[in-house]
């Protein structure tokens, strides 16, 4: 979905480096999350966002960190990145206010970790 | 607690043929329940979703999903496959009484459809 982009769309890094992924979304949404995918393991929360002051921990936080920049932005970091962070990042938005808040995703961030 | 199961890795069909891709889910009080799909090297698309009223709800792309509260299941399906509908198929589900606003998603079924 082009109203929610993500960069990069792919990255190398190495063992303990600093990594920031970043989010932005024109479609007006209050709500973002950030997701990652592993295979066979479907989707886990990372974090999600209800505005630029509400910030919250998904089933899968540790060891990552994030910022809502602003209504349209919110970033996730890797403070100190390790192998098995690496997999696909997705970013996703939503409609605040919306009782069965549908979520729209990006396209992806692919991070390998060495 | 939320829940949701793709009891099926992998589903194969031929083109032109019927399609069910199957997904069970769990909830303290009432769902609300989703169908996305992704193709290679591209984000979740949404397909549908299940608020409440009519068990049999439409999407997109000719996808249809039947929500049965007894067995707990919210099958996709599609009367005639086409080869483009090969990809990853995701069923979510949210609790609506639970307070929480987090999707639960299930581990995604490939689905392959035989040209």
């Amino acid at each position: 979905d082009a109203d929610v982009t993500q960069t990069p769309r792919n990255r190398i890094t190495k063992t303990g480096k600093r990594i920031m992924l970043e989010c932005s979304q024109t479609k007006g949404h209050d709500r973002m999350y950030w997701y990652r995918q592993d295979p066979g393991l479907g989707l886990r929360l990372i974090y999600y966002s209800f505005d630029v002051k509400d910030i919250n921990k998904g089933e899968i936080s540790d060891g990552y960190s994030v910022s809502r920049q602003a209504q349209a932005k919110f970033s996730l970091s890797l403070e100190s990145a390790i192998p098995n962070q690496t997999a696909l990042y997705f970013c996703a938005t939503s409609v605040a206010g919306a009782s069965t808040d549908t979520q729209y995703f990006g396209p992806g961030t692919r991070l390998t970790v060495l | 607690a939320q829940s949701v199961a793709q009891p099926e890795d992998q589903v194969n069909v031929a083109e032109g043929n019927p399609l069910t891709v199957k997904c069970t889910y769990s909830v303290s009080g009432n769902p609300y329940l989703f169908w996305y799909v992704q193709y290679p090297n591209r984000g979740l698309q949404f397909l549908l979703k299940y608020i409440t009223g009519d068990n049999l709800v439409k999407g997109s792309y000719g996808f249809e999903a039947e929500f049965n509260k007894s067995q707990t299941s919210f099958h996709l399906k599609k009367p005639s496959a086409l080869v483009s509908d090969s990809a990853l198929y995701f069923c979510a589900v949210r609790d609506r009484g639970a307070g929480s606003y987090q999707l639960t998603f299930g581990k995604g079924t490939k689905l392959s459809v035989i040209p």
